[in-house]
């Protein structure tokens, strides 16, 4: 149980474009999914928070216009990186927490990997 | 806002020896406190945790213990193997704060056969 996807494991875009990276929790409803990056050989940075049907609380320094994101449903939450650049580049990494859980233990997909050339 | 501090940021062991990796909070109303192991290329698994009301947690191999007086907390892995290669992070959240996780800064962990 507890198992998180994400969509794609891998992309390559040129600079100027979108990319979209789905979250999903597939056997459990989620409160709150959490986005973060990581950069090689560092540890994880949250982005950003988001509950399903209202707006994504961002960290401090993140561009809430740059990476967009929608919690549409308890199992899907979508970010979308716009205008991609170079620096973008990087492993974005979704998590989720259960409704169920009583210590917000969460529960991390596989990654993504960005690549703008 | 809490941080926390890991260490050492690289280990290496023989094969069968244990390894050790050790974390501090600074926030005293942290009170769950997660372990991640993080294959090349991979999202971060749960390996273990421990909440504030107990000191010691024991899953096979793997051990934590967690000191809420000097706000320690530690993985202990007995009996490595080189399948236990991999990047490890502690944590430490808040309940009922938005379940926001802050990471330590990872430990390369490298067993050697």
């Amino acid at each position: 149980g507890a198992v998180v996807s994400q969509h794609p494991s891998r992309v390559i875009c040129k600079s100027g474009t979108s990319v979209k990276i789905e979250c999903r929790s597939l056997d459990f409803q989620a409160t709150t999914m959490f986005w973060y990056r990581q950069f090689p050989k560092q540890s994880l940075m949250l982005m950003a928070t988001s509950n399903e049907g209202s707006k994504a609380t961002y960290e401090q320094g993140v561009e809430k216009d740059k990476f967009l994101i929608n919690h549409a449903s308890l199992t899907l939450s979508t970010l979308t990186v716009t205008s991609a650049h170079p620096e973008d580049s990087s492993f974005y990494i979704c998590s989720a927490t259960s409704m169920g859980s009583s210590y917000n233990e969460q529960f991390f997909g596989p990654g993504t990997r960005l690549t703008v050339l | 806002g809490e941080n926390v501090e890991q260490h050492p940021s690289t280990l290496s062991v023989q094969e069968g020896d244990s390894a050790v990796i050790k974390c501090t909070y600074s926030d005293s109303a942290s009170n769950y406190f997660p372990w991640y192991k993080q294959e090349l290329g991979k999202g971060p698994q749960l390996i273990i945790d421990i909440r504030s009301n107990v000191g010691e947690k024991k899953d096979q191999r793997i051990a934590v213990t967690l000191n809420k007086t000097a706000k320690h907390f530690s993985l202990h892995i007995t009996e490595t193997q080189p399948e236990d290669s991999a990047v490890y992070f502690c944590a430490a959240t808040i309940y009922n704060q938005g379940g926001k996780l802050i990471f330590g800064q990872g430990t390369e962990l490298s067993v050697k056969p």
